[in-house]
């Protein structure tokens, strides 16, 4: 069955550090994917997403995430966070096989101290 | 993108009542919905997927006559949580799927049961 998967549960940085997420999936048919952000109190809203041409995607608030089919991944990044980047963030996939359905990993919630 | 709303954003009960929760999409005419259910802590689960003038379907593990759908027009899914109990607490959050198969979340509706 297809999944995705989010490595760290939990991620502790500094204003100004570098931010990378890692997230896999596993199928090996067509992906779309998305990163989701959920700030405190919030709903969930769309941080980018990628469906096909250039496997680096950038989104908004200075987040990117990069494709790389050979190892099924679709890691995020940001090279300066925030203390506004407090937040949890999910990783999703859209697999051909579940129609419309989207799979989600289980989530990295990030702490930003100031 | 598309912007959706729940109603109520909480809701507490006693058990053995029902719940209606509404998912409307305001400004986007969505034949299909999704309906998650999200614990502390966790990522979302899917629970089902609304289809407007038909029934819904329902995940593996999701008991359809505890958890009702009504996707009843274009703008308008609800889910009527029926004879809750403690266990079912917790916080639900609809979804629209955008023309490029994104999906646009509203607020969720947290669910206390007593």
């Amino acid at each position: 069955a297809q999944s995705v998967s989010q490595h760290n549960h939990h991620v502790i940085l500094s204003e100004a550090a570098s931010l990378e997420l890692g997230c896999n999936y596993s199928y090996g048919g067509t992906v779309n994917l998305f990163w989701y952000v959920q700030y405190p109190g919030q709903h969930l809203q769309l941080l980018l997403k990628y469906f096909s041409g250039d496997p680096l995607v950038k989104g908004i608030k200075g987040f990117e995430a990069e494709f790389i089919k050979s190892k099924f991944s679709f890691n995020l990044r940001k090279p300066s966070v925030q203390w506004s980047d407090t937040a949890e963030y999910f990783c999703a996939g859209l697999f051909k096989a579940a129609g419309n359905k989207l799979t989600f990993g289980g989530g990295t919630r990030v702490l930003v101290k100031p | 993108g598309a912007v959706v709303s729940q109603h109520p954003s909480w809701v507490i009960c006693k058990s053995g009542t029902s719940v209606k929760i509404e998912c409307r999409s305001l400004d986007f005419q969505a034949t299909t919905m999704f309906w998650y259910r999200q614990f502390p802590k966790q990522s979302l689960m899917l629970m089902a997927t609304s289809n407007e003038g038909s029934k819904a379907t329902y995940e593996q593990g999701v008991e359809k006559d505890k958890f009702l759908i009504n996707h009843a027009s274009l703008t308008l899914s609800t889910l009527t949580v029926t004879s809750a109990h403690p266990e079912d607490s917790s916080f639900y959050i609809c979804s629209t799927s955008g023309r490029e198969n994104e999906q646009f979340f509203g607020p969720g509706t947290r669910l206390t049961v007593l």
